[in-house]
């Protein structure tokens, strides 16, 4: 099963515009983790946000968790042809040690 | 840091054979993850180990599939009797300490085809 939904499934952008993925989830985490999976090629771990934490930065990233909502997003400034990839949002429930992952958002950036 | 590492990168297969595939971890991690992926999805877990001790396994894992990881070095995924359904990539990842404090670091998986 899956702990993490992103949304939208995919979308397109025009290269230096903004884009904004989100993240819901069903039960309480311990963190959040948001990843970025190019065609054909395994994972790259982007940022992680403890239950504790509202915000996060990451060079062009900031992420945001609001547990109250089971909720994150995911923004990238500025975007980048070279930001075309699926993003994934990956959780873990209470004391299991395996990571979730969501169906990803395919985010295409148009030069 | 010479990455995560996986053999082969692609392998084809008829159904009914067994197959093998291999995962290399970065040195120092002591753990390690598999997953497997279908087109359009998110990975789905099917195992992690903790050095030799294989700690979880996900019920998609079923009697056809067994995973080791000898000496708590590389490790290997094997499926006997491959199915159609087996299609997918396998992806490998390892991680210093526990998910909360350490990411998963990613093979470029194993795409496998059973025809």
């Amino acid at each position: 099963s899956q702990q993490g939904e992103e949304d939208p499934q995919a979308l397109s952008i025009q290269e230096g515009e903004n884009a904004t993925m989100n993240c819901s989830y069903k039960t309480s985490i311990n963190n959040l983790q948001w990843y970025r999976q190019n065609s054909g090629r395994g994972l790259v771990h982007l940022i992680l946000i403890r239950s504790n934490e509202r915000e996060k930065h990451s060079g062009r990233l900031r992420v945001t968790l609001d547990t109250s909502k089971k909720s994150s997003s995911l923004l990238i400034t500025a975007s980048r042809a070279a930001d075309t990839a699926s993003y994934f949002c990956a959780t873990a429930q209470g004391g299991s040690e395996k990571l979730v992952f969501g169906k990803g958002t395919k985010l295409t950036v148009n030069p | 840091d010479t990455g995560v590492s996986q053999n082969p990168r692609h392998k084809i297969t008829k159904r009914g054979q067994n197959v093998t595939f291999r995962c290399d971890p970065i040195s120092e991690h002591n753990r390690l993850y598999w997953y497997r992926q279908t087109l359009g999805q998110g990975p789905e877990f099917l195992t992690y180990f903790q050095n030799e001790a294989q700690l979880e396994k996900s019920r998609l894992l079923s009697d056809r599939f067994s995973a080791e990881r000898p000496k708590g070095s590389f490790s290997t995924l094997e499926i006997q009797r491959t199915e159609q359904g087996d299609s997918a990539m396998y992806l490998c990842a390892s991680s210093l300490g526990d998910y909360s404090n350490s990411p998963l670091h990613f093979g470029n998986g194993t795409r496998l085809t059973v025809t």
